[in-house]
């Protein structure tokens, strides 16, 4: 079955920075990548996801790039603001319905 | 509209006791999932049910543990003889279908069911 292997496990930024979260799969037949946001306390959300025959998508502050040959992608958040402190996960489908997650990111922006 | 509802919202019960969380997908939606995430981990997959298809049961981690579905829109997980290693908070999910491998739609998650298992 896929693998999916998220780094870092905590991230520490200033208000203003950018932050990148790096995920690996195993599976080549994977072919969708979500990432989603876990505020505390809250359910996850989606917040942008890629199809394997595009290479980046963006979404005002939020980037994702994916590199289908070294099976990885990634996840760019540019100018944080403290309301980007969260979880952040990301996912593979294995090229089937199901997701397996990574075991997530947290976090936090400084003011 | 309404998002997907789970209750109870927390659940605590002796070690040995059988729990059962329900879980309330959005109206429409034909896939439910459910997870696992226990303190510092992802979210497990434990099972997928896609319209009245045989659900996909990979993800269960025991014989302890089952689901139904019933009429294509309430689930039901049971986990039978809890162990305190059961103790996580429990979320469900639905999305619209999924057909294969070229369609994929999001996944709505409900807020999850803590379980404590003592």
């Amino acid at each position: 079955g896929e693998n999916v292997e998220q780094h870092p496990s905590t991230l520490s930024v200033q208000e203003g920075d950018s932050a990148v979260i790096k995920c690996t799969y195993s599976d080549s037949a994977s072919n969708y990548f979500p990432w989603y946001k876990q505020e505390l306390g809250k359910r996850p959300q989606l917040i942008i996801d890629i199809r394997s025959n595009v290479g980046e998508k963006k979404d005002q502050r939020i980037a994702v790039t994916l590199n289908k040959t070294a099976k990885h992608f990634s996840l760019h958040i540019t100018e944080t603001q403290p309301e980007d402190s969260a979880v952040y996960f990301c996912a593979a489908n294995g090229g089937y319905s199901t997701l397996t997650f990574g075991k997530g990111t947290m976090l936090l922006v400084s003011p | 509209g309404a998002g997907v509802s789970q209750s109870p919202s927390n659940k605590v019960t002796e070690k040995g006791k059988d729990v059962e969380l329900r879980c309330d997908p959005i109206s429409g939606h034909t896939a439910l999932y459910w997870y696992r995430q226990s303190l510092g981990q992802g979210l497990e997959f434990l099972i997928y049910f896609q319209g009245n298809s045989a659900p996909d049961k990979s993800g269960l981690p025991s014989d302890r543990f089952s689901a139904e579905r019933t009429g294509g829109s309430v689930s039901t997980l049971t986990i039978q003889r809890t162990q305190q290693e059961d103790s996580a908070v429990y979320l469900c999910a639905s999305s619209l279908r999924s057909t294969g491998t070229s369609i994929y739609n999001e996944q709505f998650f409900g807020p999850g069911t803590r379980l404590t298992v003592l």
